[in-house]
């Protein structure tokens, strides 16, 4: 099956700081989505992508759909406290069951103030 | 505010017990997930349901079983809890299509004792 490999596994920055983190595919992609979770919270989305090239920003955050579809980027610019939590990514695929998503296993942040 | 309503926040329950969560969404989306998440190990798909009394193994659906019998209902069972069942499980939904992504519930902490 599709399987993502999400990089890095954690990250530990000071306040202030820029994250980057990344996820690659072993195939294709035609969706790409980043999703964060609170401790103790389930996963919320953050960012959708949907054409390869794509560059979405959301306030702080911005989101790229590599060219090739097999892999997404995302980036915090100066990181505060409440970015705190697990950065996930997730795709979708083309036929089969296109409505089901692959995640990665996840970015564990911890910002230190 | 659309919701993913788990019924329970925190769970004991006792080896062997028969376990049942229970997950609401209030979106009438036609897809039902669960996932239960491990450190580690991400979040790995144990069942989902495309439409009412569908429902589809994901990766890990041994010794789990659902229940869809209304639309917006999606209940998890446990047929015999064991301890290495004891996990956080999320509840999520979507809309049919390729393009939307996954609402999640807040999740439901099991520990099985």
């Amino acid at each position: 099956g599709q399987q993502l490999n999400q990089s890095p596994q954690s990250m530990f920055i000071q306040e202030g700081e820029d994250v980057s983190m990344n996820c690659t595919s072993s195939s294709i992609f035609n969706t790409w989505l980043w999703y964060k979770q609170d401790p103790g919270e389930g996963p919320v989305l953050l960012i959708a992508l949907y054409k390869a090239g794509e560059l979405t920003s959301n306030g702080r955050l911005t989101a790229q759909f590599g060219i090739t579809r097999k892999d997404s980027f995302l980036n915090i610019s100066a990181s505060i406290p409440s970015d705190v939590g697990i950065y996930f990514c997730a795709g979708r695929g083309s036929g089969g069951s296109n409505y089901k998503l692959t995640f990665g296993k996840g970015t564990l942040l911890t910002v230190n103030p | 505010d659309v919701k993913v309503t788990q019924s329970s926040r925190y769970l004991v329950k006792r080896t062997g017990e028969k376990v049942f969560l229970e997950c609401v969404q209030d979106m009438d989306h036609e897809n039902m997930f669960w996932y239960r998440q491990d450190p580690g190990l991400g979040l790995r798909l144990i069942y989902f349901s495309y439409d009412v009394k569908m429902k589809e193994k994901g990766d890990i659906p041994e010794g789990y079983s659902v229940s869809r019998e209304k639309k917006e209902r999606f209940s998890l069972i446990l047929e015999s809890a064991s301890t290495n069942q004891t996990s956080m499980y999320l509840c999520a939904s979507s809309q049919g299509g390729r393009d939307y992504g996954y609402t999640f519930g807040s999740g439901t902490r099991l520990t099985v004792v």
